[in-house]
C-alpha cells in the first residue's frame, strides 16, 4: 500500500507571498493532520480534517488554513508568509479508531526569504 | 509545564546495550501514546503505540505505560548503530498528537 505523499518536497518563497501544500493520505485513511516542525519549537499540531471537515485546530494564526477534498486529499495554505514560517510541514494520515495511529509523509521543506 | 516532556539527550549507549527513553505527560485524559523515530532530514516513522497500562513488546522494542504516574517509556534491546536517531514521544489528545521535543540517541559501535 502506498504511503502518504506530499508535494512539493521543497519550496522557496518570499515574505508576503502565499503558498499551498498538498497531501495525499494512505488509501482508505479519511483523517489528515498537518504539523509544523522547527528546530526551536519541535513538532506542533496545525489542524486535522476528517470527511472534509476541520475537527481539531492548533494554536496557529488565521494565516494558516486548510481544506480536505472528497477523496481525502488535503491542502494547507499559508498566506502573507513571514520568515518564521520557514519549517518542515508534515502531513499525517490515520484511520479513525481507538488508537488513532498516524503515519507521516516525507514533508515539504518551506524556506521563506 | 510542557504537555509532553522528554530528556533531550543526547543519550549515548554502546552497541548491544539497552537504551531507555522516557516521557512524561500532563493531561490525565490522554488515551493513546506513540513512539516515533526520526532520522536526520527525514520524517517521523511510527515505531510503537500503547494505550493500556503495562508493557507492549515488538521485536527489540518494548513500550511501557503507567497512567497513574503519567509516564511512558521505550526500551530498545540489543541497540544497533542504525538505531541512532531522535525518538519522539507523542500523546493523543482527542485526535491531535502532542509531541515532546525528542531524545537524541547515539549508539556507538
Amino acid at each position: 500500500k502506498a504511503g502518504v505523499t506530499q508535494t512539493p518536497r521543497y519550496l522557496i518563497k518570499t515574505r508576503g507571498q502565499q503558498v499551498t501544500l498538498s497531501c495525499s493520505p494512505i488509501s482508505g485513511h479519511r483523517s489528515v493532520s498537518w504539523y509544523q516542525q522547527t528546530p526551536g519549537q519541535g513538532l506542533q499540531f496545525l489542524f486535522e480534517y476528517f470527511s472534509e471537515t476541520q475537527r481539531n485546530k492548533g494554536n496557529f494564526p488565521g494565516r494558516f488554513s486548510g481544506r480536505q477534498f472528497s477523496n481525502s486529499r488535503s491542502e494547507m495554505n499559508v498566506s502573507t508568509l513571514e520568515l518564521g514560517d520557514s519549517a518542515l510541514y508534515l502531513c499525517a494520515s490515520s484511520l479513525e479508531g481507538v488508537v488513532w495511529e498516524q503515519y507521516f509523509g516525507p514533508g515539504t521543506r518551506l524556506t521563506v526569504t | 509545564q510542557k504537555e509532553v516532556e522528554q530528556n533531550s539527550g543526547p543519550l549515548s549507549v554502546p552497541e548491544g546495550a539497552i537504551a531507555s527513553l522516557n516521557c512524561t505527560y500532563s493531561d490525565r485524559g490522554s488515551q493513546s501514546f506513540f513512539w516515533y523515530r526520526q532520522y536526520s532530514g527525514k520524517s517521523p516513522e511510527l515505531i510503537m503505540f500503547i494505550y493500556s497500562n503495562g508493557d507492549k513488546e515488538d521485536g527489540r522494542f518494548t513500550a511501557q505505560l503507567n497512567k497513574a504516574s503519567q509516564y511512558v517509556s521505550l526500551l530498545i534491546r540489543d541497540s544497533q548503530p542504525s538505531d541512532s536517531a531522535t525518538y519522539l514521544c507523542a500523546v493523543n489528545q482527542g485526535g491531535k498528537l502532542i509531541f515532546g521535543q525528542g531524545t537524541e540517541l547515539s549508539v556507538k559501535p
